[in-house]
């Protein structure tokens, strides 16, 4: 089975811009959930979407959103970036719902916002 | 907010020796779950142990889970260059409406000297 696939892996954008990352899970995975890690914060829990619904969201402003797609890929976008949005984003697919079973990651967007 | 946190945050041992990692949180949970990460790339899923076990092995790793104490260790034996990483525990926390949500701690920063 094919893992858990993102892209871009690399991107740098200018603050105020937006960004949209895009997310392909592993195969019969309906859930996918995104994450932000920096090194002052640590991995920090974005969202989950689970058959196209968002069913958690994590503590992030309105400029942070997420859709999923009936194949379950899925993208995140950020607009009006800022400097302190510089991170790895990581997005993980699970069998079900988050926390239920292991997740399966890929191997991040590096996102640097200059 | 943090539920998991590992201790220490940082270990440094011989190859060949044993290493463990500690886990607190703070709530209930249903499971908890010990991941990898090699430096900059996405994590890996090492074991889930539910709320209703007390140990369980995989290969070369050993995790406890204690919920009178809310804590879990992950002990590895007969440690390699290899295992050179970050490992974080995370717990599955209720978030409302039949949704649960992982959460991360920090990590223990481990390093392996050959």
């Amino acid at each position: 089975k094919a893992g858990v696939t993102q892209t871009p892996r690399y991107l740098i954008k200018t603050r105020g811009q937006q960004v949209t990352l895009s997310c392909s899970p592993i195969s019969g995975h309906r859930s996918v959930s995104w994450y932000q890690q920096t090194p002052g914060q640590g991995l920090q829990f974005l969202f989950e979407y689970f058959s196209e619904t968002q069913r958690n969201k994590g503590n992030f402003p309105g400029r942070f959103s997420g859709r999923q797609f009936s194949n379950s890929r899925s993208e995140m976008n950020v607009s009006t970036l800022e400097l302190g949005d510089s991170a790895l984003y990581l997005c993980a697919s699970s069998m079900t719902l988050a926390g239920e079973y292991e997740q399966y990651f890929g191997p991040g967007t590096r996102l640097t916002v200059t | 907010s943090q539920q998991g946190e590992e201790d220490p945050q940082a270990l440094s041992i011989q190859e060949g020796e044993n290493a463990t990692m500690n886990c607190s949180y703070k709530t209930s949970i249903n499971n908890l779950q010990w991941y990898r990460q090699n430096s900059g790339r996405g994590l890996v899923h090492l074991i889930l142990i539910r709320s209703n076990e007390r140990e369980k092995h995989s290969g070369r790793l050993r995790v406890t889970l204690d919920t009178s104490k809310k804590s879990s260790s992950l002990l590895i034996t007969a440690s390699r260059a290899a295992d050179t990483a970050s490992y974080f525990c995370a717990t599955d926390a209720y978030s409302g409406a039949g949704s649960y949500q992982l959460t991360f701690g920090k990590g223990t920063k481990l390093s392996v000297i050959p």
